[in-house]
């Protein structure tokens, strides 16, 4: 069975450009969650879909960073525009509904220049 | 509002040597508590957890960690290292049944030296 996959596993952009995030959860869960750990920081939590519907956005920075689940199955995260603070890992989790501990993908490193 | 915190960002070990990396948690409701490793260039995975069934909890890789409720502590140890257990290891916690609301600690960069 394939694990949570992430897209691409590196971007380098430079600052004000617009970087789209994938990631592919494991068939058939439908929690999926994204975090980012900036360089040394803990990891933190960004938001949480079950199936399409975003259930937790509070770890959302702010108005730049837009998630999306359309169809329940793969999410995105963009980031637009982004900017130097933004650099760091971005993680993919996902987990069956009523089960506790999260799968997590290779995360994607993002560097704003 | 749950956190956890991990004591020592940088452990060093020699190879055979008792690993013992600490964390503590705080929680105003039980908690469900875990550690996760990071091997280079690979997504975290889990080591095990602890959902309220026995307090010592055995994982993968021979790790195991206690939950000392009265400590606030659920500290992940191995007997003996091997070379390959060199990671980075997260300790987090989360409230029952609140399966998003998972809070991680800075890390903790394990070093095993022949």
């Amino acid at each position: 069975e394939a694990g949570v996959t992430q897209f691409p596993s590196h971007s380098v952009i430079e600052k004000g450009q617009t970087v789209t995030l994938r990631c592919d959860p494991i068939s058939g869960h439908d929690n999926l969650y994204w975090y980012r750990r900036v360089m040394g920081k803990e990891i933190k939590f960004l938001l949480h879909f079950v199936k399409e519907s975003k259930q937790d956005e509070s770890g959302m920075p702010n108005n730049r960073f837009l998630a999306e689940r359309t169809g329940g199955t793969y999410s995105t995260l963009k980031v637009q525009p982004a900017e130097l603070e933004d650099s760091g890992v971005y993680f993919c989790a996902s987990s069956q509904v009523g089960t506790q501990g999260q799968y997590f993908g290779p995360g994607t490193r993002l560097l704003v220049l | 509002a749950q956190s956890v915190t991990q004591l020592g960002s940088h452990v060093s070990v020699s190879e055979g040597a008792l690993v013992l990396l600490r964390c503590n948690y705080s929680s105003s409701v039980p908690p469900y508590l875990f550690w996760y490793v990071q091997y280079p260039n690979q997504g975290l995975q889990l080591l095990l957890k602890y959902t309220s069934a026995a307090t010592l909890v055995k994982g993968i890789n021979g790790f195991e960690a206690e939950f000392k409720k009265s400590e606030t502590s659920f500290h992940l140890t191995k007997p003996s290292a091997h070379m390959s257990d060199a990671a980075e290891y997260f300790c987090a916690v989360s409230d029952w049944g609140n399966n998003n609301d998972m809070r991680f600690g800075a890390g903790t960069r394990l070093t095993v030296k022949p």
